[in-house]
């Protein structure tokens, strides 16, 4: 069965730090991997996407991941945090295959905080 | 392109009741998935709709159903609510038949059952 581990519920950064969200899945397929931003009272924004192309993904507003099939991680990151960041961060994982419907399966989510 | 609406906004029922949630999808999408956010969770998958049918189905209970319409709108009733049915009931709309389709969030519906 497929599952997401986010590690740390609370992450905090000074703006201008390096930000790093951490996830690990479990999957018996290749699995697609997704990171979603969810600002207050908002649904999900797609941040970006793995899809077994290119290993290291570029999302939207300067954040990107790198898949690591050793590691199963999927680690989200951003060289400079802005206040604007702050938000909750959910990575989701999906099978690859004929039969994949698109199901997610969401981690528990990481509320970054960025300090002025 | 409105994306995904969902209506309402906020709702709040009493213990027992039965409650019915709408969402529009994405101009273009044929597929629509409901989701399930407690407070300080992440959103558990509830079931998916394609071509008016109900594809897959997560670890919900026979209370919680769905319907979509030939406009592939969608609508989730709950049935009999419970304290436990309190929480943000997202809704997400896809393209059937890509490989790796993103899925595009409505705000969801947060529902208070008193």
């Amino acid at each position: 069965a497929q599952s997401v581990t986010q590690l740390g519920s609370h992450v905090s950064v000074s703006e201008g730090a390096l930000v790093l969200l951490r996830c690990n899945y479990s999957s018996s397929v290749p699995p697609y991997l997704f990171w979603y931003v969810q600002y207050p009272n908002q649904g999900l924004q797609l941040l970006l996407k793995y899809t077994s192309a290119a290993t290291l993904v570029k999302g939207i507003n300067g954040f990107e991941a790198e898949f690591k099939k050793s590691e199963t991680s999927f680690h989200l990151t951003k060289p400079s945090a802005h206040m604007s960041d702050a938000a909750e961060y959910f990575c989701a994982v999906s099978e690859a295959g004929s039969s994949n419907t698109g199901k997610l399966i969401f981690g528990q989510g990481t509320t970054l905080q960025v300090k002025p | 392109d409105a994306g995904v609406t969902q209506s309402p906004t906020h709702l709040i029922k009493t213990r027992g009741q039965q409650v019915t949630l709408r969402c529009s999808p994405k101009s273009g999408h044929d597929t629509v998935s409901w989701y399930q956010q407690a407070l300080g969770q992440g959103p558990q998958f509830i079931f998916q709709y394609y071509e008016e049918e109900e594809r897959q189905r997560g670890n919900f209970p026979d209370r919680f159903s769905g319907h979509q319409f030939p406009n592939y709108s969608s609508e989730l009733n709950v049935n009999a609510l419970l304290l436990g049915d309190s929480a943000l009931y997202l809704c997400a709309s896809s393209l059937d038949g890509r490989e790796a389709t993103e899925a595009f969030f409505g705000q969801g519906t947060r529902l208070t059952v008193v």
